[in-house]
């Protein structure tokens, strides 16, 4: 085990569904990620959170909201998604380190999303 | 043009072979490479990263950096059933931002 964990570990939703994902990392990072999984496609970042502060990707889609109530949990909020949003929904977290970047991640073992 | 490149496979070898994983890149800002490993319905896990060019050795496994020509490579020696795993390049550069490559599968033949 990498030390994050993530449930749902498999959601199938209707379109018209809310629901959420969350992330949890027992590794005391300050960095927390949202990544989107898809098949013959490299890892897709979402959103960051690190040091307490947000970094978007003005390519996700506003039917993906993110929350981080703290340094160790992580949410992603899911409303009125559609069928290509399908895909592994993968959280991972890091310690940021000031003056040499964001380390090396680790990575929960997923969420498998189906969007019908 | 993508920032990382990487040949999405799938490759298949006998048990034993040495295996060369490769990736290039455009962007001369990198500046640490990783190798993940992610096994199925699972998510990746960190194999080894490096910061400079040149070689890194962890066991069976050899991480190899040629800034020079953009060229990432991870070696296998010795190849394992339980070496099969898609297995994905990664790199960060200046800005903090991360790029992953697509992934190779692999699988290794007993």
């Amino acid at each position: 085990e990498t030390g994050v964990t993530q449930t749902p570990r498999h959601l199938v939703m209707g379109m018209t569904n809310k629901k959420s994902l969350k992330c949890e990392q027992h590794l005391g990072h300050n960095a927390m990620y949202w990544y989107k999984q898809s098949a013959k496609k490299p890892l897709e970042l979402m959103f960051v959170y690190s040091l307490e502060e947000r970094v978007e990707n003005n390519s996700v889609p506003s039917r993906f909201s993110p929350e981080c109530p703290n340094s160790s949990h992580l949410f992603l909020h899911l409303h009125t998604l559609q069928p290509e949003d399908s895909a592994l929904y993968l959280c991972a977290s890091s310690q940021a380190r000031a003056g040499m970047g964001l380390e090396t991640q680790y990575f929960g073992p997923g969420t498998r999303l189906l969007v019908l | 043009q993508k920032e990382v490149e990487q040949d999405p496979g799938p490759l298949s070898v006998p048990e034993g072979a040495i295996v060369s994983l490769n990736c290039t890149y455009s962007n001369s800002a990198f500046q640490y490479f990783m190798w993940y490993r992610q096994y199925s319905r699972k998510g990746p896990e960190l194999l080894m990263y490096t910061y400079s060019s040149g070689n890194k050795e962890d066991g069976r496994f050899t991480a190899q950096v040629d800034k020079s020509s953009k060229y990432i490579s991870l070696f296998i020696r010795d190849s394992q059933p339980s070496d099969s795993a898609t297995y994905l390049c990664a790199m960060l550069d200046t800005g903090n931002q991360f790029y992953f490559g697509t992934g190779t599968s692999l699988t290794v033949i007993p």
